[in-house]
């Protein structure tokens, strides 16, 4: 079993939708819990960073951290045609090693 | 300022040949990786350095070198390298430690191709 699992897609939405992204954990000591995106053949550009569990907002984005589940959730509203990227959830415990679940790819339709 | 610069964005390197990669920071983190990414996967930790020493060491082939000179650059040193090897090189930098504020950033990236 991966110690982040990630659904990898694809996801196909039309423009102005609500794009629901998620990771499930096995690992109970992650602490730190990160969103990336990445473009095709760029390097992952972080989104959102929440340290434990919570709710965070930024913009169109809100990460939501569940860790009596092991589970966290990206939700991007009024999708654009730009937000087609593949996103990546990451996490550690207090060490530098970033875990990555496989990305999903997202495909939002003008 | 989040940049992580990364040069260069593309190398093209013969099995016989020795390439170096360089990236630089200028957000005060004392934390640095190398991370490799093949298509369609998630990146994978090489190295890490904090406070310019090498604290991790994820069981790269001595082909990889990296090389911290401070605390603003990174160094990857190539030599020898396979076809295999071709790949996505990233480097990260992070404050160290625990807490808030040591999400990592990301460069660009430089594209890889051993031939």
């Amino acid at each position: 079993q991966k110690e982040v699992e990630q659904d990898p897609g694809p996801l196909s939405v039309p423009e102005g939708a609500i794009v629901s992204l998620n990771c499930t954990y096995s690992n109970s000591a992650f602490q730190y819990f990160m969103w990336y995106r990445q473009y095709s053949r760029k390097g992952p550009e972080l989104l959102m960073y929440t340290y434990s569990s919570g709710n965070k907002e930024d913009g169109r984005f809100t990460a939501q951290v569940d860790k009596s589940s092991k589970y966290i959730s990206l939700f991007i509203r009024d999708s654009q045609p730009s937000d087609s990227a593949t996103y990546l959830c990451a996490m550690r415990s207090n060490d530098y090693k970033l875990s990555f679940g496989a990305g999903t790819t997202v495909t939002v339709r003008a | 300022d989040t940049e992580v610069t990364q040069t260069p964005k593309h190398l093209v390197m013969g099995m016989t040949n020795k390439k170096s990669l360089k990236c630089e920071q200028h957000m005060g983190h004392r934390a640095m990786y190398w991370y490799k990414q093949k298509a369609k996967k998630p990146p994978e930790l090489m190295f890490v350095y904090s406070y310019e020493k090498l604290s991790i060491n994820e069981s790269v082939p001595s082909r990889f070198s990296p090389e911290c000179p401070n605390s603003s650059l990174l160094n990857l040193h190539l030599h020898a390298l396979q076809p295999e090897d071709s790949a996505l090189y990233l480097c990260a930098s992070s404050h160290p430690g625990q807490g808030g504020d040591t999400e990592a950033f990301f460069g660009q990236g430089t594209r890889l191709t051993v031939v």
